[in-house]
């Protein structure tokens, strides 16, 4: 069975730095493209980053250069590094495994339940 | 960066009836590369369509995506009552974004 747990949300003052993990099972990691979308408190999703399964990653322009996504193929896990958080980085963090070809293109077609972080002071 | 605008922002219907709801693309997305996702409140997003018109594994054939380049449709051909929820649309042709969401609630 595909599962994907996330772990690491906080309270965190702004301007500091957490981890985030996704601990997949049911299937490889570093096989698989994977993404992280947030959620900020009533609002619509928003995708932040995605990783491929040769290593290229990519970030939406909110987060380039303070957040970095990452995975460890020994503990099948995926990482988000968050850094110089702010007050709009609130919100419920999801990691989604990926899938689909190069022709139909890659979508996000499996989530876990989601972990927040609220930065605040 | 493609914006995508959904429309309407709530859909008010009854079970049984049919919904129709819109996304379009600030410029055209290639290569139909538009999902649809589903999410209901306290759960994750629900991958329904891809590429456009493609269901995704176990969702039923009362939810069709069709369009193309800017203009979208997911079509729900008659509700039930577990599909009253938040409906995103989500572009993957340049870079990745999502639109604002429409609700479909009970009338």
């Amino acid at each position: 069975e595909v599962q994907l747990v996330e772990s690491g949300g906080y309270l965190i003052q702004p301007g500091g730095s957490l981890r985030l993990s996704c601990a997949a099972s049911g299937f490889t990691v570093s096989l698989n493209y994977m993404s992280w979308v947030r959620q900020a408190p009533g609002k619509g999703l928003e995708w932040v980053s995605l990783i491929y399964s040769d290593g290229t990653t990519y970030y939406a322009d909110s987060v380039k250069g303070r957040f970095a996504i990452s995975r460890d193929n020994s503990k099948n896990t995926l990482y988000l590094q968050m850094d110089s958080l702010r007050a709009e980085d609130t919100a419920v963090y999801y990691c989604a495994r990926m899938s689909g070809d190069g022709y139909k293109g890659f979508v996000e077609d499996f989530w876990g339940q989601g972990t927040l972080v609220t930065v605040s002071s | 960066e493609i914006v995508l605008t959904q429309s309407p922002g709530t859909l008010s219907l009854s079970p049984g009836e049919r919904a129709t709801l819109s996304c379009r693309a600030s410029q055209s997305v290639s290569g139909s590369s538009l999902a649809w996702y589903q999410q209901k409140p306290g759960q994750a997003p629900r991958l329904l369509i891809y590429a456009a018109s493609s269901r995704a594994a176990g969702i039923p054939d009362r939810f069709r995506g069709s369009g193309s380049g800017t203009d979208f449709t997911l079509t729900i051909s008659r509700l039930e009552p577990e599909d009253f929820a938040v409906y995103y649309c989500q572009q993957y042709d340049s870079s990745r974004t999502f639109g604002q969401g429409t609700k479909v609630e009970i009338k």
